[in-house]
Parts: C-alpha cells; structure tokens; sequence
C-alpha cells in the first residue's frame, strides 16, 4: 500500500528547462514534506521541506508547491542543469509510538537533464 | 564535517556470514534510524532508537537482525546468517528531535553485497 505515490518514474529535461516531479499522499495526518535528492552511490539528503500551513516554499532555483486539499506536492526545478540529474525522493513523516518518525517514501523520479 | 558517517562503506561477504555495521550520527542528535534501500526504490523503514531505546522495528527485520544504540551515540546493525536477499544499500539516518526536528540527515550507506 503506498501511502505517497510519486511520478514520473523518470524525466528527461532540457538544460534550461523546468523539471516537475509530482506526488500525493493519502493520510491527512501528515505534516511535513521533504523533497531528498539522490546521486548513485550516495545517500539521500535533503534538498526541500515544507509546512502545509504554506502552498509554496521556494529556495533557489528548487520551489515546493503544496495543495493541502488535493494532498498534493510538487517539486519544480528551474533552469535545469546537467548536475542537477539524480534521483529524486518525495517523502512524509508517518507518527508512530514513542515519537517515531519514521519517513514514507515514494518510489523515486530518476531525472536525466541533457547537455 | 559533523554529518552522519557509516562504516564501512562497502561490504562483500559470503552468504552464512555475519556482518556489522556502524553509525555514527551528527552529535547531539538523539533520534537515530535505519533504512534499507535496493537498487530502483525508495528507502525502507527498519528500526528507529530514540537515545538508546529502540522504539520500533519494522517486520522486515528479521530474527537475523538486531540492532543496538548502547550509550545513545554511535549504533550497530547486525545481520547474522546473511542470505542473498539481503544485498542492498543499508542507510543511517539522524534527527534532533526538537520541535521542528522532523528533518532526518541520512549518512552515505553501506553497500553490502552477498555472494
């Protein structure tokens, strides 16, 4: 059962262009959205987060957009760069006992920006 | 650099052995996770300490599995009688656990790799 359904599972980008990597989640409990960026050999780290009490957080050239009654988020990368090709994560905190805050992740976007 | 550190790295073994592994997370961080992740898929929940309590582990740890955070600091995984199906990349994550502290900083990984 996926909690946080993401797509595509891979996007091929212009240099310059904007890549839109989107997913929806189903538990109106979560809270806290984080965008992880993955290069092949790395672990994830964090590229994004955002609040549902905001609809867009931006910083830099990487801007979330939130749609709380669509339980929806989007990550919009501007003026796309050959580095920026990597695989991309959207993920949600699911609570647990003792304050466990476990991530849910979606399944990835594999990002490809030619030259 | 005061990040997540795994070790090691990478780890080749043959099936029937035992491994450990280690992380170190960003000090003064007292929330600690571990995920598994296979080539093409997201990070999967294994089991999640706060301090040295472990507070959930996930049914895809098997009895082979155990994991310890012993002083609070540095944790171990151990998978013992490793199998072939346990070939994948082994990710360590930290968090403060303050309020706002849903922000989960993942080590590098270690690859483990099971002939």
């Amino acid at each position: 059962q996926q909690q946080v359904k993401q797509s595509p599972q891979s996007l091929i980008v212009q240099k310059g262009g904007i890549s839109i990597i989107n997913c929806a989640y189903e538990n109106t409990a979560f809270d806290y959205f984080p965008w992880y960026q993955q290069f092949p050999g790395k672990g994830p780290a964090l590229l994004i987060a955002i609040r549902p009490d905001v609809s867009e957080k931006k910083e830099g050239r990487f801007t979330i957009s939130f749609n709380k009654s669509a339980k929806q988020f989007s990550l919009h990368i501007m003026d796309s760069q050959p580095g920026d090709s990597a695989t991309y994560f959207c993920a949600a905190p699911k609570r647990n006992a003792g304050n466990n805050r476990k991530l849910i992740w979606g399944l990835g976007t594999s990002l490809a920006v030619n030259p | 650099d005061t990040g997540v550190s795994q070790d090691p790295r990478h780890k080749i073994t043959k099936r029937g052995q035992n491994v450990t592994f280690r992380c170190d997370p960003i000090s003064e961080h007292n929330r600690l996770y571990w995920y598994r992740q296979t080539l093409g898929q997201g990070p999967e929940f294994l089991t999640y300490f706060q301090n040295e309590a472990q507070l959930e582990k996930s049914r895809l740890l098997s009895d082979r599995f155990s994991a310890e955070r012993p002083k609070g600091s540095f944790s171990t995984l151990e998978i013992q009688r490793t199998e072939q199906g346990d070939s994948a990349m082994y990710l360590c994550a930290s968090s403060s656990g303050t309020s706002g502290g849903d922000t989960q900083y993942f080590g590098p990984g270690t690859r483990l790799t099971v002939l």
